[in-house]
């Protein structure tokens, strides 16, 4: 069935370093990929997503790969920062308003 | 900035009680959405509600569950008779959903869920 892994599941990196985060899919017919944050206690919230039609994408210091013959897409932070501290997950969807099939999670912790 | 809001924040039931969280989806979104997350584990798809119907559904969702739009505001996901593996965060979402491009999912704070 539609499968979304995601890796590592923990990650820590120093204030300033770059955070990379990888997620692969199972159903070759996903066509949407967002990126979610969640800090303690919130909902998720969407940080940058990826269309099919698309290999990269770039929003500040976070940006998006996407590899469909693979099917991989990795999310990178650079010049991370405290705040970026978070559960950070990545999800596909195959059709426009279709569910999304989340991955397991990586918490992603920045030292100052 | 308009937000997804849920009542209640936390809500502790008995087993075998009936339970219903409540979502305000965006005001001018078309989707909505049921997910949710038991502690520690990945966040799961439960339905979609489109056009006053459910638009897709997982196994999770069984006869115990139901959704409903009673009004042009809330969103609702009633557990009929709740079993100790129901506790866990339930996160409502909505999406306004016109086109590709358009199909942004915002999420709510979460009603975490205790059955005991």
């Amino acid at each position: 069935g539609e499968n979304v892994e995601q890796h590592p599941s923990t990650l820590s990196v120093q204030e300033g370093d770059s955070a990379v985060i990888k997620c692969t899919y199972s159903d070759s017919a996903s066509n949407y990929f967002p990126w979610y944050k969640q800090e303690l206690g919130k909902g998720p919230q969407l940080i940058i997503d990826i269309r099919s039609n698309v290999g990269e994408k770039k929003d500040q210091r976070i940006a998006v790969t996407l590899n469909k013959t693979a099917k991989h897409f990795s999310l990178h932070i650079t010049e991370t920062q405290p705040e970026d501290s978070a559960v950070y997950f990545c999800a596909a969807s195959t059709w426009v308003g279709g569910k999304l099939i989340f991955g397991q999670g990586t918490e992603l912790s920045v030292k100052p | 900035e308009p937000e997804v809001t849920q009542t209640p924040s936390h809500q502790v039931t008995q087993m075998g009680q009936e339970v219903i969280l409540r979502c305000v989806p965006i005001s001018n979104h078309l989707y909505f959405y049921w997910y949710r997350q038991i502690l520690g584990q990945k966040v799961e798809f439960l339905v979609s509600f489109y056009n006053n119907e459910i638009s897709e559904k997982s196994e999770i969702f069984d006869d115990q569950f139901s959704v409903e739009r009673p009004d042009g505001s809330n969103f609702t996901l009633k557990i009929r008779s709740t079993k100790l593996e129901d506790s866990a965060m339930y996160f409502c979402a909505s999406s306004e959903v016109i086109r590709a491009g358009e199909e942004t999912q915002y999420f709510g704070p979460g009603t975490r869920l205790l059955v005991l």
